[in-house]
């Protein structure tokens, strides 16, 4: 178990690029989540996967993003034209659907968005 | 709605000080309670959890106490080491077991000086 992995680590843009992000979970995990932070607060939920089916979406998840998780393994997030307020680390977390640890979700190191 | 209310920081101790993080909740329902720690240039871990009312989570020498009365899961340490310092985030999860979103507080800040 190497725990969630996420890459890249960082990634810098210029405004109007699309960037996309990959995220490894723990291997026998089959829920996966995407959360956005900013500096100084706390993690938001942005997306929620079982399997490969996006369950949940949230509301701060605009048209110019999008979340796959295609064979129910890794998931990517992708983000088209970005814009200077999508700058933010972005975070992916996985759990596993039963046991003693099915509340407990683990989380990746994040990627670092900055867009110019 | 759910949401989760953290005392602001920074919060800076002595070595070997009490610590106590206040965190109180909004929920509708049954919600499991968490606490996260952020360390420098680290990823978020979970610290502690309790899943109902009156369970009490501990790990490393920190405990926190579910007490759905006043709607409160308050961080708490007997004796901080400079290594604690970290950011450390309150959470709940809406429904307990399953699958659960996370909903954070904005983060406390801790620096243990020695």
């Amino acid at each position: 178990d190497t725990g969630v992995s996420q890459d890249p680590r960082h990634k810098i843009t210029k405004r109007g690029q699309n960037v996309t992000f990959r995220c490894d979970p723990i291997s026998e995990h089959n829920r996966l989540y995407w959360y956005r932070q900013t500096l100084g607060q706390g993690p938001e939920f942005l997306t929620y996967f079982q399997n490969e089916a996006q369950l949940e979406k949230s509301r701060l998840l605009s048209d110019r993003f999008s979340a796959e998780r295609p064979k129910g393994s890794f998931s990517t997030l992708e983000i088209q034209r970005t814009e200077q307020g999508d700058s933010a680390m972005y975070l992916c977390a996985s759990s596993s659907r039963a046991g003693e640890t099915a509340d407990t979700q683990y989380f990746g190191p994040g990627t670092r968005l900055t867009v110019l | 709605g759910n949401s989760v209310t953290q005392m602001e920081g920074p919060v800076t101790l002595s070595e070997e000080a009490f610590l106590t993080i206040n965190c109180t909740y909004t929920a509708t329902g049954y919600p499991s309670l968490f606490w996260y720690v952020q360390y420098p240039g680290e990823g978020l871990q979970l610290l502690l959890k309790a899943t109902k009312a009156d369970d009490k989570g501990s790990n490393k020498g920190f405990e926190a106490t579910y007490r759905k009365e006043t709607t409160s899961f308050h961080l708490e340490k007997g004796s901080v080491q400079v290594s604690d310092s970290a950011v450390y985030f309150c959470a709940l999860s809406p429904f307990s077991g399953g699958y659960n979103k996370l909903i954070f507080g904005a983060g406390t800040r801790l620096a243990v000086h020695p």
